[in-house]
């Protein structure tokens, strides 16, 4: 089955606990993004990549880092936390834009206390 | 300040009438416009898309209309079901394809 995958689904962390939440797919797509998602303001483009190797910010890259180090791995990398990253965390991946439909993943609730 | 604007936070429709659900942006250099659906506890799925060449764009009982002069897009769901009931995001990326900007959504609630 096609599918992006996340871990964890849930996590309760504090302020400046380094974390790493996961994503992979399955389905040899190229590009991939991370996103967050806050009341009112809808996804926001964390960062994403073309390929393997090559990363680029998105809208709101602050205090997030990312590697892609694999095709089918985009991790996302919280190195200080704060509770302003309080959110819910959605991987995608596609195939190599322009002109495709995106695959999210299910999502990961992250709180910082 | 938002790219993209989604200005009705919900709408409610009877089942079998017609959802409209509209979209507004400010950068003219968008070239591909997307809508996702979103369900509870899931990721946004893919729904139907629109490239900036056309100004229609069908898919059974959804189409979606692109008003490039007026930065302006809408999704017509007809007709309207209640497993339609979800969370609707607008988005839009330039030609390049490669940055996404999505909309704050609009929660559709279909009534039996």
């Amino acid at each position: 089955e096609a599918q992006v995958t996340q871990n964890p689904r849930y996590l309760i962390t504090v302020t400046g606990k380094k974390l790493t939440v996961t994503c992979s797919q399955n389905m040899n797509h190229e590009y991939m993004s991370w996103y967050r998602q806050d009341p009112g303001l809808g996804l926001r483009q964390i960062y994403y990549s073309m390929n393997v190797e090559v990363t680029d910010k998105g809208d709101v890259p602050e205090g997030y880092k990312v590697s892609r180090k694999e095709k089918r791995n985009f991790p996302l990398i919280l190195e200080s936390p704060s509770p302003n990253q309080t959110s819910l965390y959605f991987c995608a991946s596609m195939r190599s834009p322009p002109g495709y439909e995106q695959y999210f993943g299910p999502g990961t609730r992250l709180t910082v206390t | 300040d938002q790219q993209v604007k989604q200005n009705s936070p919900s709408l409610s429709v009877q089942e079998g009438r017609i959802s409209i659900l509209n979209c507004d942006y400010t950068n003219s250099m968008f070239d591909y416009f997307l809508w996702y659906k979103k369900y509870p506890a899931e990721g946004p799925t893919f729904l139907i898309s629109i490239s900036s060449i056309k100004d229609k764009n069908e898919d059974g009982r959804f189409t979606v209309f692109l008003n490039k002069s007026a930065k302006h897009l809408s999704l017509h769901i007809v007709p309207s079901q209640p497993g339609d009931s979800a969370v609707y995001f607008c988005a839009a990326s330039e030609i390049n394809g490669q940055n996404f900007v999505f909309g704050p959504g609009t929660r559709l609630s279909v009534l039996p």
